[in-house]
């Protein structure tokens, strides 16, 4: 069964400073996406990053960055410069790679407050 | 309008009652899903549709009923729910061949079971 960790309920960064949220997940399966998606209170949620499992190179989205260890299954996002927008809740999601189900694995989410 | 909308955006009903939920995608994806979103529990997969067809149902109670007229349309008929069933409940929308596509989120109907 494909789960998706993450361990921090709460986080809160300064303005301007820099944070990281952890995720780690638990598959068998080589070919997979993982995914940042950030839910803003009482507003959509929308997709911040995404990262295939067969590069090698870890994704980056302006200030978003994640640090992607596929033998450790861990999947880090980091926020640099945080703005007050950032404040939200950030969910780390999964997906295996086949065409048809395309059923996504989210993680119990991390409420991010940034500080001014 | 564009993305994904959902209506009512909050709804407050009594357990005898008979109430649906509508979901419309402008985005021109051809598969929809219901999430279930509860606190501090990870979001909860209901319902898959594509091309109108149900083709993944993670054991919803029966009070929970799908409905998929078009690949743009999606409800969820609810009649005698519980108070746990209390929730904010999400659609999403994507393109189903294609794995490498993310889903598109609404902003929910905040469900309220009295």
């Amino acid at each position: 069964a494909q789960t998706v960790t993450q361990s921090q309920p709460e986080m809160s960064v300064q303005e301007a400073e820099t944070v990281t949220l952890s995720c780690t997940y638990d598959t068998s399966e080589s070919d997979y996406y993982l995914f940042w998606y950030k839910q803003p209170p009482s507003r959509q949620m929308i997709l911040v990053i995404r990262q295939e499992a067969y590069k090698q190179q870890n994704a980056t989205e302006n200030r978003f960055s994640v640090n992607f260890q596929k033998a450790a299954k861990s999947f880090s996002l980091k926020i640099s410069d945080s703005q007050l927008g950032d404040a939200a809740m950030y969910f780390c999601a999964y997906r295996v790679d086949q065409t048809g189900a395309n059923n996504l694995f989210f993680g119990t989410g991390t409420r991010l407050t940034v500080i001014p | 309008e564009t993305g994904v909308t959902q209506t009512p955006r909050h709804l407050v009903m009594g357990m005898t009652n008979k109430k649906s939920l509508k979901c419309e995608q402008h985005l021109g994806h051809n598969a929809m899903y219901w999430y279930k979103q509860s606190a501090k529990k990870p979001l909860e997969l209901m319902f898959v549709y594509s091309l109108e067809e149900r083709v993944e149902n993670n054991s919803v109670p029966s009070r929970f009923s799908p409905e998929c007229p078009n690949s743009s349309h999606l409800f969820l008929h609810l009649h005698t729910l519980q108070p746990e069933d209390s929730a904010l409940y999400l659609c999403a929308s994507s393109h189903y061949r294609d794995s490498s596509y993310e889903q598109y989120f609404g902003p929910g109907t905040r469900l309220t079971v009295t």
